[in-house]
């Protein structure tokens, strides 16, 4: 049973340029979530996808976007990126909406030079 | 608003003694709260779990938290430390109920550093 996955492992971006990130959900799950984490933080929710829809929003820019495919795998998009958008982003994934047992995928390590 | 303490930045203690994980939660609802563990260049792994079953709960690798509503803590126990629970140890509180879609707030961690 595959868990979660995220691509890629490692990504360094220069000031400015946009940045795509990839998470396939465990299997049977349908709604996914996405985290950043700072170093030396515990991770933040940026927002949740389920039926393909953005259901709830933490606390970031609208440089933050993401998208939900079909298939339930998810994309989490940034623009403009900033020094500060430096972390660790991790997806996790759930069996429904509401459910708050999520699984976490290994992360994808974003550095901005 | 829901929030979390994590009352230890950093926590050491020697192999084989007990371990305690301190975590104070706010929450204007009845919430569900989580312990979990994440190892150097992996990703998060659920210790336990509290949703307003049993207050003592039971987890893996022989951790137990106890929910004490009094307190408002959530506190992480083990009664004897091995070398492979060095890590960080998040906890974690969510809102229970139809406005809720499972969004997680964590704390800010606490790093556990077992000594031999």
């Amino acid at each position: 049973d595959a868990g979660v996955t995220q691509s890629p492992t490692h990504l360094i971006k220069t000031r400015g340029q946009q940045v795509t990130l990839r998470c396939s959900p465990k299997s049977g799950h349908d709604t996914v979530s996405w985290y950043q984490q700072a170093l030396g933080q515990g991770p933040q929710f940026i927002f949740q996808y389920y039926e393909e829809e953005e259901r709830q929003r933490g606390n970031f820019p609208d440089r933050f976007s993401g998208h939900q495919f079909p298939n339930y795998s998810s994309e989490l998009n940034v623009n403009a990126l900033l020094l500060g958008d430096s972390a660790l982003y991790l997806c996790a994934s759930s069996l429904a909406l509401g459910n708050y047992e999520q699984y976490f995928g290994p992360g994808t390590r974003l550095t901005v030079t | 608003a829901q929030s979390v303490t994590q009352l230890d930045s950093h926590v050491s203690v020697s192999e084989g003694t007990p371990v305690l994980l301190r975590c104070n939660y706010s929450s204007s609802y009845s919430p569900s709260l989580f312990w979990y563990v994440q190892h150097p260049n992996k990703g998060l792994q659920l210790l336990l779990k509290y949703t307003s079953a049993a207050t003592l709960v039971k987890g893996i690798n022989g951790f137990e938290a106890e929910f004490k509503k009094s307190e408002t803590s959530f506190h992480l126990t083990k009664p004897s430390a091995h070398m492979s629970d060095a890590a960080e140890y998040f906890c974690v509180v969510s809102m229970r109920g139809s406005s809720n879609t499972g969004k997680l707030i964590f704390g800010q961690g606490t790093t556990l550093q077992v000594k031999p």
